[in-house]
């Protein structure tokens, strides 16, 4: 069974411009969650997306945003750029069997951003 | 509202030595905790998770966890630490007042085996 899939994994991007991260998770997973890892702050949960629904947010601003589809792969997108954006946003999959879930998420390899 | 806690940044051990891992949490309720480990370059892979029994849970890689309840700790151990065990390692706890899956993250630990 293939693993949960991000694309790109890396990529640069000057301040002010927008960027668009994509993660497919493992087949049959309907839970799609973010991260976001940097040396400072740690491990920072974005979003949750289940049935194309956003399930739960953190406290980001409203500059990053994401969606899942019907075949549950799921975007985030970070609009206007900051150089504290720069990070490694990682995308989980879960099954979920039970609410709240028991499950453990399984991680993509994540998409390393650097702004300029 | 609930946290975890990794009071080391790193870890130093010999090969072939015992490893722990520090974890405490602080949570309402009973919680659902669990360890990862992060190798470089790439994303987080899932070691064990404690739900509900026994206390000492056995996950992949030979490692294991005790649950504490009295002294709120979770903390990750191996008898015998292999030079492939350097790495990152994250305690987390799942947040049981908000539907699914979100999870919040220690601070991790660095674990530095030598030869």
């Amino acid at each position: 069974k293939a693993g949960v899939t991000q694309t790109p994994r890396y990529l640069i991007k000057t301040r002010g411009q927008q960027v668009t991260l994509s993660c497919s998770p493992i087949s049959g997973h309907r839970s799609v969650s973010w991260y976001q890892q940097t040396p400072g702050q740690g491990l920072q949960f974005l979003f949750e997306y289940f049935s194309e629904t956003q399930r739960n947010k953190g406290n980001f601003p409203g500059r990053f945003s994401g969606r899942q589809f019907s075949n549950s792969r799921s975007e985030m997108n970070v609009s206007t750029l900051e150089l504290g954006d720069s990070a490694l946003y990682l995308c989980a999959s879960s099954q979920v069997l039970a609410d709240p879930s028991t499950g453990e998420l399984f991680f993509g390899e994540g998409s390393r951003l650097t702004v300029l | 509202a609930q946290s975890v806690a990794q009071p080391e940044d790193q870890v130093n051990v010999a090969e072939g030595n015992p490893l722990t891992v520090k974890c405490t949490y602080s949570v309402s309720g009973n919680p659902y905790l669990f360890w990862y480990v992060q190798y470089p370059n790439r994303g987080l892979q899932f070691l064990l998770k404690y739900i509900t029994g026994d206390n000492l849970v056995k996950g992949s890689y030979g490692f294991e966890a005790e649950f504490n309840k009295s002294q709120t700790s979770f903390h990750l151990k191996k008898p015998s630490a292999l030079v492939s065990d350097s790495a990152l390692y994250f305690c987390a706890v799942r947040d049981l007042k908000a539907a699914g899956n979100k999870l919040t993250f220690g601070g991790g630990t660095r674990v530095l085996v030598k030869p």
